[in-house]
């Protein structure tokens, strides 16, 4: 069956890094986009980008240009998503979720990051 | 990026009543445009895609209308299960894609 595995949960200092990745399974892992959309505590959904594990070609919202990098890794079905220079505003649930080409349906468990000094 | 308007941001409803949730886009989508359902602690769960397509097991009740830069989702008999928050979410093909603030569908 289809599974999107997403690594634990990261805590991190403001200022700091954080890659989260995302282990697909079950399914043609070049066949699906792959999407990344981060919940903050009572918050709503934030779209962050989408990469085309296939071609590699690379989306990203407005918002997050610069300082977020989506990369694929065929070999190990494996897509990571990584925040730089975190703030106490990044702090949320990070979810990866695959879709062929239109909205995705099939979502990660999501991943906790927390930004605290 | 294109915005996406949703209202209202609460509801307040019983079981039985028929819900009216619309979402306006600040550009032209065509009909790129889904519907979420979210509950606490969930990820969210796709209900309808390309404005009026419902999604495989979602039940009838849930319908979804518009194009171009306004659409509605409705519940015409809400039920228990339905008490949650709901998003909507522009695809279009040239631009990021952008969720709207969410609706949040309470009991009354």
């Amino acid at each position: 069956q289809v599974q999107l595995v997403q690594s634990g949960a990261e805590v991190k200092k403001p200022g700091a890094s954080v890659k989260v990745s995302c282990l697909a399974s079950g399914y043609s892992f070049t066949s699906y986009y792959i999407h990344w959309v981060r919940q903050a505590a009572g918050q709503g959904l934030e779209w962050m980008g989408l990469i085309n594990p296939s071609a590699g070609s690379i989306t990203y919202a407005q918002k997050f240009q610069g300082r977020v990098t989506i990369t694929r890794d065929t070999s190990t079905s494996t897509v990571s998503l990584e925040l730089n220079t975190l703030t106490s505003d990044d702090t949320a649930v990070y979810y990866c979720a695959r879709a062929p080409v239109g909205p995705p349906a099939d979502w990660g468990q999501g991943t906790l990051v927390t930004v605290s000094s | 990026d294109i915005q996406m308007t949703q209202s209202p941001s609460t509801l307040s409803a019983s079981v039985g009543d028929r819900v009216t949730i619309t979402c306006r886009a600040s550009h032209y989508v065509n009909n790129w445009l889904a519907w979420y359902q979210q509950k606490p602690g969930k990820a969210p769960k796709l209900l309808i895609d390309k404005a009026s397509n419902l999604e495989s097991g979602v039940p009838s009740r849930f319908s979804g209308s518009g194009s171009g830069t306004e659409f509605t989702l409705t519940i015409s008999s809400l039920q228990p299960d339905d008490f949650a928050t709901y998003y909507c979410q522009q695809y279009n093909t040239f631009s990021p894609w952008t969720f709207g603030q969410g609706t949040k569908v309470e009991i009354k």
